[in-house]
C-alpha cells in the first residue's frame, strides 16, 4: 500500500504561498503522485499529479524531490477558496489510497 | 466535469438488512473505486475494479461486496448493513496514472 505522511493542518495568510509537503518514502519508480483536494461537503477533487520533473497547471505546480520520497504542492497566492484539505498520493500498483491530509487554513 | 454519477445520494437503513450503492460513469474509464470518510480517518479505499468482473480488496474491505458486470457501472454491496458502516462513501474514476475524478458521494445512515 501507499504511504504517505502530511502535516495535519497549516495556516497561511491570503495572497501569499504556500508550500504543501508530503513524504512518500514507499514509493516506487513507476508511481505517479497524485495532489487533490477536498473542500467542505464535498467530493475530493484533482489538483496535479507528476512523474518526476516538477509540473505545473492552472492550480498549483508541483516540486517532486530528485529521490521522488518527497514532494510540494505550491499554492502561488493562496484565496479563501483553497482553504481545504489537501492529500497527497501515488498509486501502488492499481490502488489508489489516501493518508490523512493537511488541512489548510487561509487567514484574511 | 467527469460523468460520474452516484446513487443514491442519501440513505437511511436498518441494521442487518442489505444495502447497494451504485456509481456510474460515462467516461468509459478502466479503474473505479470505492472509498469511505469518515471523521478523522480521511479517504480509506474500500474495493477497487481494474476492469469488468476485475475486482480487488482495498484498505477496508470486510462487509462490503463488489461487482462490475459492465464498464460503466461499479456496485457497492454492503450484505448486512451495521452502525460502523455509516459513512459517506465516495466512488472514483481513473485512467492508469492520470488524475481521478470522484463523484458527489453517498451519505448512509446505518440506525
Amino acid at each position: 500500500d501507499a504511504k504517505t505522511t502530511q502535516p495535519n493542518s497549516m495556516e497561511s495568510n491570503e495572497e501569499e504561498p504556500v508550500h504543501l509537503p508530503c513524504n512518500h518514502s514507499t514509493i516506487s519508480g513507476t508511481d505517479y503522485i497524485h495532489w487533490y483536494r477536498q473542500l467542505p461537503s464535498q467530493g475530493p477533487e484533482y489538483v496535479i499529479h507528476g512523474l518526476t520533473s516538477n509540473v505545473n497547471n492552472r492550480m498549483a505546480s508541483l516540486a517532486i524531490a530528485e529521490d521522488r520520497k518527497s514532494s510540494t504542492l505550491i499554492l502561488h497566492r493562496a484565496t479563501l477558496r483553497d482553504a481545504a484539505v489537501y492529500y497527497c498520493t501515488h498509486n501502488a500498483g492499481n490502488m489508489l489510497t489516501f493518508g490523512g491530509g493537511t488541512r489548510l487554513m487561509v487567514k484574511p | 466535469d467527469a460523468g460520474i454519477t452516484q446513487s443514491p445520494r442519501h440513505k437511511v437503513t436498518e441494521t442487518g438488512t442489505p444495502v447497494t450503492l451504485r456509481c456510474h460513469q460515462t467516461e468509459n474509464h478502466r479503474y473505479m473505486y470505492w472509498y469511505r470518510q469518515d471523521p478523522g480517518h480521511g479517504l480509506r479505499l474500500i474495493h477497487y475494479s481494474y476492469g469488468v468482473k476485475d475486482t480487488d480488496k482495498g484498505e477496508v474491505s470486510d462487509g462490503y461486496s463488489v461487482s462490475r458486470s459492465k464498464t460503466e457501472d461499479f456496485l457497492l454491496t454492503l450484505e448486512s448493513a451495521t452502525s460502523s458502516q455509516t459513512s459517506v462513501y465516495f466512488c472514483a474514476i481513473s485512467v492508469q496514472n492520470t488524475e481521478a475524478f470522484f463523484g458527489q458521494g453517498t451519505r448512509l445512515t446505518v440506525v
